[in-house]
C-alpha cells in the first residue's frame, strides 16, 4: 500500500538529548514537510524539502534539523537547542507544485508524539 | 500574506443534527486553492477536498458538502445528519499562487467537532 510511515509513534526524551524522528513515503512524491502541532493548536511548518539534497526552513525551524538524502526519506532531528519540544509531529508529502499547474493536497503520516521528561 | 481563520474552536451537536464549520481566508492572489482536512483522535490528517479559486461550484460528497463564496472569502463545510464517527478536529487550509514554490499550505487553527449519541 502507498503511504507515509512515521516512527516511533511515541518518543520520550531527556532534556539535553537529540532525538531523530523518522518519515518515509512510497508515493513517489518530490516534496516532503514536517509540522509541529501543540495541544488545541493548528499546524506549524518546521521544514520542507522540494527535492533530494535540498530543504528550506519553515516558520519554526529553530532547534530542529533535517536531511533529504533519499527521495523517500525526510528525517527530523529535534536538538537540545529546542526549548520546548514536547508536541505532536506530523510528516507530509505532496506532488511538487512548480512541476505542475496549481497546488496539491499534502498526504500525512500518523504522527510521532514526543515528550520531554 | 495569507491567513485562514476558523472562528469556531469547538462545536458540540447531537447525532443526526446538521452542522456547519466556518472557514474564512485572506489572500492577495487571484489564483489560490482551498482544502479541508479531518484529524480523528488517532492524529493523522485525512484529506477531504481541494478547490481552486476559479471554481465556485458547491460540492457534495455523501453527507459532506462545501460552500465556496469568493464574495465573502469563505469556504464552509457542512455535515448533514452527523454521526459519532464525525467527531474530530477539522482544518481548513489555503495554498496561494499558480506557481507556489514548495506547495505550501497555511492552516487555520482547527474546529473540534463533538457528536454525541
Amino acid at each position: 500500500d502507498g503511504g507515509i510511515t512515521q516512527s516511533p509513534k511515541y518518543l520520550f526524551r531527556k532534556e539535553g538529548q537529540n532525538v531523530t524522528l523518522s518519515c518515509e513515503q512510497n508515493l513517489n512524491h518530490d516534496a516532503m514537510y514536517w509540522y509541529r502541532q501543540d495541544p488545541g493548536q493548528g499546524l506549524r511548518l518546521i521544514y520542507y524539502s522540494q527535492i533530494v539534497n535540498d530543504f528550506q526552513k519553515g516558520d519554526i525551524a529553530e532547534g530542529y534539523s533535517v536531511s533529504r538524502e533519499k527521495k523517500e526519506s525526510f528525517p527530523l532531528t529535534v536538538t537540545s537547542a529546542q526549548k520546548n519540544p514536547t508536541a505532536f509531529y506530523l510528516c507530509a508529502s505532496s506532488i511538487d507544485a512548480p512541476r505542475t499547474s496549481g497546488a496539491w493536497e499534502q498526504f500525512f503520516g500518523p504522527g510521532t508524539r514526543l515528550t520531554v521528561l | 500574506a495569507q491567513k485562514v481563520t476558523q472562528a469556531q474552536t469547538e462545536i458540540s451537536v447531537v447525532e443526526k443534527e446538521d452542522v456547519t464549520l466556518d472557514c474564512v481566508y485572506e489572500t492577495r492572489d487571484t489564483t489560490y486553492y482551498l482544502f479541508w482536512y479531518k484529524q480523528p483522535p488517532s492524529g493523522e490528517l485525512v484529506f477531504l477536498i481541494r478547490r481552486n479559486s476559479f471554481d465556485e461550484q458547491n460540492e457534495i460528497s455523501g453527507r459532506y458538502s462545501w460552500n465556496f463564496q469568493k464574495s465573502t472569502s469563505s469556504f464552509n463545510f457542512t455535515i448533514t445528519a452527523s454521526q459519532v464517527v464525525d467527531s474530530a478536529v477539522y482544518f481548513c487550509a489555503l495554498s496561494e499562487g499558480y506557481n507556489n514554490a514548495g506547495n505550501m499550505l497555511t492552516f487555520g487553527g482547527g474546529t473540534r467537532l463533538m457528536v454525541k449519541p
